[in-house]
């Protein structure tokens, strides 16, 4: 079965430094990889996906993932955080061979303080 | 623009009440799946459906039950109410179970179980 470890549960942060979220996953096939982000009292929103080719990936608000297939790892980056990035984020992998279900890591909780 | 819309937005029911959690989706998409959030153990998936008339389990599927009748709606049934069942629960849908598809949310149902 699939499982996606994230590595810190909170992070805190000040304006302007910069974040890495690590996440790795366990599955060795093709699998379709996820970072969504949840702001205080809302629903998941899509951050970034990757699915094949460039493995850097981009995505909305700066961010950017990069998805290292020997180390099974996809993690986040933002090179200069703001205060509105306060948020809880969450990686997800998804496999053809199970589904397509979508399997998330338990989360890291960011606070950027202004 | 509706997307995914989940009713309703609030609940609290006394242990041993029922109740029924509403999905809807308007994108015309086979898979649909029900997700709880607790803190620090992320989203785990309840049940899924990959097209009318076909429901599986998920992660933890025990003290829920789903239908799927039409393509728009996934409704999730709770029998008998317990508190363990206090949670943020996720509806999501994607367009097929094939390759390169990501799961769009709904807003989300807090249920408190007292």
């Amino acid at each position: 079965a699939q499982s996606v470890s994230q590595h810190n549960h909170h992070v805190i942060l000040s304006e302007a430094a910069s974040l890495e979220l690590g996440c790795n996953y366990s599955y060795g096939g093709t699998v379709n990889l996820f970072w969504y982000v949840q702001y205080p009292g809302q629903h998941l929103q899509l951050l970034l996906k990757y699915f094949s080719g460039d493995p850097l990936v981009k995505g909305i608000k700066g961010f950017e993932a990069e998805f290292i297939k020997s180390k099974f790892s996809f993690n986040l980056r933002k090179p200069s955080v703001q205060w509105s990035d306060t948020a809880e984020y969450f990686c997800a992998v998804s496999a053809m061979e199970y589904g397509n279900k979508l399997v998330f890591g338990a989360g890291t909780i960011l606070r950027v303080k202004s | 623009n509706a997307g995914v819309t989940q009713t309703p937005k609030f609940q609290v029911l006394k242990t041993g009440q029922s109740m029924t959690l509403q999905c809807a989706q308007d994108m015309n998409h086979e898979y649909m799946s029900w997700y709880r959030q607790d803190p620090g153990m992320g989203l785990r998936l309840i049940h899924y459906s990959v097209g009318a008339g076909i429901t599986d389990q998920g992660e933890v599927p025990n003290g829920y039950n789903v239908s799927r009748s039409t393509t728009e709606d996934f409704p999730l049934r709770l029998l008998s109410a317990a508190p363990s069942q206090t949670s943020v629960y996720f509806c999501a849908s994607s367009p097929t179970t094939g390759k390169n598809t990501e799961a769009f949310f709904g807003q989300g149902t807090r249920l408190t179980v007292v």
